[in-house]
């Protein structure tokens, strides 16, 4: 069963710092575009970041660039998101998805979210 | 940047009835880089169309996706009682790499 299952997230407070992981399970990670999105409590969902599969090529959306890095480790097939100098606006759940390919894709596999509280 | 926006934003439908979803966007959109997802409260998004009207694995025939340029539609085309949901367009064809729409609320 191809499956995504994030951890690491929790209570942080201002400033602070986590480390998010997505344990990915049921298909060749190494092959794929492997992405960050969040959702804030009761909002839509926001790209946070992307990295391609050799992890060479790492993207992020503005209102995170430069706070976090998006990273992964093909030989455990885990992604990771470092999250560094949080502020309150980065509350929300996390959620890893696999792209549908190595370029450019829609987002077919998704975890289950885990949640960022800073406060 | 590219922006997208979802109307109408809340859609009271009965079971049975034909549901019609609109995206659009402030740039053209190549219309192999259009998806749309189903979120349900809760729950993970799912991935329903990419590419504007490919289906994603297991998605029923009753969901079909159609546009190009600026203008896209998702069409449901009898709701059944699980398709009560949140439904979000994302285009992945233009900085930033990917962005979502608002999102349709489809409601009873």
């Amino acid at each position: 069963e191809v499956q995504l299952l994030e951890s690491g997230g929790g209570l942080v407070q201002p400033g602070g710092s986590l480390r998010l992981s997505c344990a990915a399970s049921g298909f060749t990670f190494s092959n794929y575009v492997m992405s960050w999105v969040r959702q804030a409590p009761g909002k839509g969902l926001e790209w946070v970041s992307s990295i391609n599969s050799r992890g060479g090529s790492k993207y992020y959306a503005d209102s995170v660039q430069g706070q976090f890095t998006i990273s992964r480790d093909n030989s455990k097939n885990t992604l990771f998101l470092q999250m560094n100098s949080l502020r309150a606006e980065d509350t929300a759940v996390y959620y890893c998805a696999k792209g549908r390919s190595d370029w450019l894709d829609a987002f077919d596999i998704w975890g289950q979210g885990t949640m960022v509280t800073v406060s | 940047e590219i922006v997208l926006t979802q109307s109408p934003g809340t859609l009271s439908l009965s079971p049975g009835e034909r549901a019609t979803l609109s995206c659009r966007a402030s740039q053209s959109v190549s219309r192999s880089y259009l998806a749309w997802y189903q979120q349900k409260p809760g729950q993970a998004p799912r991935l329903l169309i990419y590419g504007t009207s490919s289906r994603a694995t297991g998605i029923p025939d009753r969901f079909s996706g159609s546009g190009s340029g600026t203008d896209f539609t998702l069409t449901i085309s009898r709701l059944e009682p699980e398709d009560f949901a949140v439904y979000y367009c994302q285009q992945y064809s233009s900085s930033p790499l990917f962005t979502f729409g608002p999102g349709t609320k489809v409601d009873i």
